[in-house]
């Protein structure tokens, strides 16, 4: 079975720290995602990766970054959080064909305060 | 913008009852075709992935009707469990678009 493991269920941080959301698959796979996910809203994709070192903007990256210097790692950054982004992260992955289907981690409940 | 859209729901069904739901898809050129369940405060996980030919697991039926670009779920003989959050999920250019979601509550 794929494992995505995601650090960190819970999360509390205040305004204007810098946040870090670590994400590991287990499977090698090439292709990585990070989601947030609010009420109403659904899935949005906030940054992906098909390779290491590499990183594409999904539909809302502003105040995020990501880093991939492993495979096996995707990581998400909130340089500065802010209230806003209070919600719950989802990191997925996938196999090389970015149409093939998405394993999701546990998630991160995080507040920003 | 390329989107799926569903019907947000709730859809309230007894148990044992048969119920369908249907997404809609923009993207013409999509190619894979999935549907995620999703429980409350849970991540979402694949359900089953949806062929040209209709495809069936147990209870679970999926058909995709590529000229109308439309994906439908029919669950039969509902169960208490089965009460969740269906995403159904379109290729996208790169990547996979996700649906909002079709809540489903099964009573007893």
């Amino acid at each position: 079975d794929v494992k995505v493991t995601q650090s960190s269920r819970y999360l509390v941080k205040r305004t204007g720290e810098k946040v870090f959301l670590e994400c590991v698959q287990d499977m090698d796979h090439e292709n990585m995602f990070w989601y947030r996910q609010d009420p109403g809203l659904g899935l949005r994709l906030i940054y992906f990766s098909y390779d290491v070192k590499m990183k594409e903007k999904g539909d809302i990256p502003e105040g995020y970054s990501v880093s991939r210097e492993k495979k096996e790692r995707f990581s998400l950054i909130l340089e500065s959080a802010s209230t806003n982004q209070t919600s719950m992260y989802l990191c997925a992955s996938s196999p090389r064909s970015g149409w093939e289907p998405q394993h999701f981690g546990d998630g991160t409940r995080l507040s920003i305060l | 913008r390329k989107e799926v859209e569903q019907d947000p729901g709730p859809f309230n069904v007894p148990e044992g009852a048969t119920v369908a739901f249907n997404c809609t898809y923009s993207n013409s050129a999509s190619q894979s075709f999935f549907w995620y369940r999703q429980d409350c405060r849970k991540e979402p996980k694949l359900l089953m992935s949806v062929y040209s030919s209709g495809n069936e697991d147990g209870r679970f039926t999926a058909q995709l009707n590529r000229a109308s670009q439309y994906i439908s779920l029919l669950i039969r003989d509902s169960k208490l469990s089965d009460s969740a959050t269906y995403l159904c999920v379109a290729s996208g250019y790169s990547t996979l678009t996700f649906g909002k979601g079709t809540m489903l509550l099964v009573s007893p």
